[in-house]
């Protein structure tokens, strides 16, 4: 079965960093692209970040510069660097496999919940 | 404000059939393959319906997917109350290059 396990989830202050784990299994990470999605307390779904098998890199336009995503092959894990964090940021990080428009995004980790907070 | 436009909210009785349509333009949903999901609050999302209209194994029938030039529709038939949930769909953008979803419609079974 694929286990999707994200980690790193905290509170922290405005203008702090934070860095999101997900460690994969149960398939070929480095066969799979893979996307962050996150939610906010009371809104949607909103696409954070991909990237490809080959490492191309995308980011919605409002975190372009703040956040960097990256992956290690070797461990099987995908990555969110997140700095110069805003109180809207806050919110459930779910890291999913595949690309949105490509087969689907499929499966979905649990989530791990940022709070961006004075 | 989302790039995809949905309705916020859809209700019908159980048994009955809806409709979820997803509103989008020419550099999204024209050009790209549309997928569904559905969200259970407190749950992980879970995808319904990839490629427009193809589900993922374990998907039961009584789900279905279309496209017609820059909208896209999601039917369920047969409604269960255990179809209460938030659904969303999403595409990439050509234009933009990002990946992009409905705000989301909250199902009510009555």
């Amino acid at each position: 079965d694929v286990h999707l396990v994200e980690s790193g989830g905290d509170l922290v202050q405005p203008g702090g960093s934070l860095r999101l784990s997900c460690a994969a299994s149960g398939f070929t990470f480095s066969s799979s692209a893979m996307t962050w999605v996150r939610q906010a307390p009371g809104k949607g779904l909103e696409w954070v970040s991909s990237i490809t098998v080959a490492g191309s890199k995308y980011y919605a336009d409002s975190l372009k510069g703040r956040f960097t995503i990256s992956r290690d092959d070797s461990k099987s894990t995908l990555y969110l660097q997140m700095n110069s964090l805003r109180v809207e940021d806050s919110a459930i990080y779910y890291c999913v496999v595949g690309r949105i428009s490509v087969n689907g995004l499929d499966p979905w980790g649990q989530g791990t919940l940022v709070t961006v907070s004075s | 404000q989302s790039v995809l436009t949905q309705p916020p909210s859809v209700s019908a009785a159980p048994g009955q059939k809806v409709t979820i349509s997803c509103s989008g333009t020419s550099s999204n949903i024209g050009k790209n393959y549309v997928s569904w999901y559905q969200h259970v609050p407190g749950a992980a999302p879970k995808l319904l319906m990839y490629e427009n209209d193809k589900r993922p194994s374990g998907i039961p029938g009584r789900f279905s997917g279309s496209k017609s030039d820059t909208s896209a529709t999601l039917g369920i038939t047969g409604l269960q109350t255990g179809d209460e949930a938030d659904y969303y769909c999403g595409t990439w953008d050509n234009s933009l290059s990002v990946g992009v979803f409905g705000g989301g419609t909250r199902l009510t079974v009555l």
